[in-house]
């Protein structure tokens, strides 16, 4: 099993809908979960971090953890064809030296 | 400020040359990572630098491959006889000491002929 898991996509939206993106990791005492967005031939952007149970809001962007059930999940309002890129997941799992895992990503289309 | 900027953005180079990648971290942030991506790999991770100590090397694929940092800043890394699996995007990362999140720079594209 692999670290941490993402639907490799692409997941394709519409304009205007909403984008849900979904992460689960193995290590139960992870603490830190990050989504970065990439673009092609770009380098990993930091969208946002989430350390607690629940929902944390930014903007468009929805970041929620439930560590019960060890998945973390990107919800993306109002989808725009400039979200069309490759979200990364990334974990630092417990008694690290905070070194990032990632997912393989998952490619996002948004498409007018 | 200025981020985390790395050079060569691009290194061509012929199997078995030595080649070296650096990083210089944004101002003031004492932890650097080294990653590496390729297609059949994704995203990984190869060293840690708390100010000029490595005290996580567990990504480094084999010994041909070393990073040190002086100064609290400025990090190398090399990769001594190079092979063609080595061909990547590196990418270095830095953050504060008092944080976890981290920035990524624009990366080097190594390809290895």
């Amino acid at each position: 099993q692999k670290e941490v898991e993402q639907n490799s996509g692409p997941l394709s939206v519409p304009e205007g809908a909403i984008a849900s993106l979904n992460c689960t990791y193995s290590d139960r005492g992870s603490q830190s979960f990050f989504w970065y967005r990439q673009y092609s031939g770009k380098s990993p952007e930091l969208i946002m971090f989430i350390y607690s149970n629940g929902d944390k809001e930014d903007g468009r962007f929805t970041a929620q953890l439930n560590k019960a059930s060890q998945y973390v999940s990107l919800l993306i309002r109002d989808s725009q064809p400039s979200d069309s890129a490759t979200y990364l997941c990334a974990v630092i799992l417990s008694g690290g030296y905070n070194k990032l895992i990632f997912g393989a990503g998952t490619r996002l289309a948004v498409h007018p | 400020g200025a981020g985390v900027s790395q050079s060569p953005s691009n290194k061509v180079t012929e199997k078995g040359k030595d080649v070296e990648l650096r990083c210089d971290p944004i101002s003031g942030h004492t932890a650097l990572y080294w990653y590496r991506q390729s297609l059949g790999q994704g995203l990984e991770f190869l060293i840690y630098f708390q100010g000029n100590s490595a005290p996580d090397k567990s990504g480094l694929p084999s010994d041909r491959f070393s990073a040190e940092r002086t100064g609290g800043s400025v990090s190398t890394l090399t990769i001594q006889r190079t092979q063609q699996e080595d061909s990547a995007v590196y990418l270095c990362a830095s953050s504060s000491s008092t944080a976890e999140t981290q920035y990524f720079g624009p990366g080097t594209r190594l390809l290895v002929l």
